[in-house]
């Protein structure tokens, strides 16, 4: 079956621009989650959406960023005004029972700022 | 704080030997410990999730142990293949007042040559 996509699969922007992200789940998944893998780094948090519940944006590094999930299925994450260091992959990733599921990842969109 | 470190960094094995990756942490309090596989370029592919009453979980050549006394897992892979070239990522999941929380280590990079 189909799984978690994203798109695009990668993006150069130039400093200062705004991009937008996009993550389609698993059919059926209530739960869906961004995070940030930097070279190096172990997966960063970034925010977590459950059905119709206020999303928890607790990992988001600043007000740049944001995101939204239309009618609890397609997901966008927004960043405004780009800078260098946002340079990271961006994955996705969907759960059936929120956070204590299992959690099927996306292939990521790989975003370098110029 | 909350931390996974996995040794080793990277490691490069023949084709058909064995090898074991670590995973220590200081997570609390501890929910359940998933390893994943994260070939170059994909999302991460959860191997197993451990409970804190489990010790062992096998998927396949994968074996994964769990010794919640001293907080330390460990990924043993049986007859590498070339395929098992990948990221092997350790995440440990806490939950405090119903909300559970991911953190990843930043993986052990694993090549296998024939």
């Amino acid at each position: 079956g189909a799984g978690v996509s994203q798109s695009p699969s990668n993006k150069v922007t130039e400093k200062g621009k705004d991009v937008e992200l996009r993550c389609d789940p698993i059919s059926g998944h209530t739960a869906l989650y961004w995070y940030r893998q930097s070279l190096g780094q172990g997966l960063e948090f970034l925010i977590y959406f459950q059905g119709n519940s206020a999303p928890d944006k607790s990992g988001l590094p600043s007000d740049r960023f944001s995101a939204e999930r239309t009618g609890g299925s397609v997901s966008t994450l927004t960043i405004q005004r780009t800078q260098q260091e946002d340079s990271a992959v961006y994955l996705c990733a969907s759960s059936l029972v929120g956070r204590v599921g299992e959690q099927y990842f996306g292939p990521g969109t790989r975003l370098t700022v110029t | 704080k909350n931390q996974v470190e996995q040794s080793p960094q990277s490691l490069i094995i023949l084709e058909g030997k064995n090898c074991t990756l670590q995973c220590n942490y200081t997570v609390s309090p501890f929910s359940n410990l998933r390893w994943y596989k994260q070939d170059t370029g994909r999302g991460p592919v959860s191997l197993t999730i451990m409970t804190f009453s489990e010790n062992t979980k096998s998927n396949g050549r994968y074996t994964a142990t769990l010794d919640a006394d001293t907080k330390q897992s460990s990924l043993h892979i049986t007859a590498s293949q070339l395929s098992d070239s990948a990221s092997y990522i350790c995440v440990v999941s806490n939950t405090n007042f119903g909300n559970e929380k991911l953190t990843f280590g930043t993986g052990t990079r694993l090549t296998i040559i024939p």
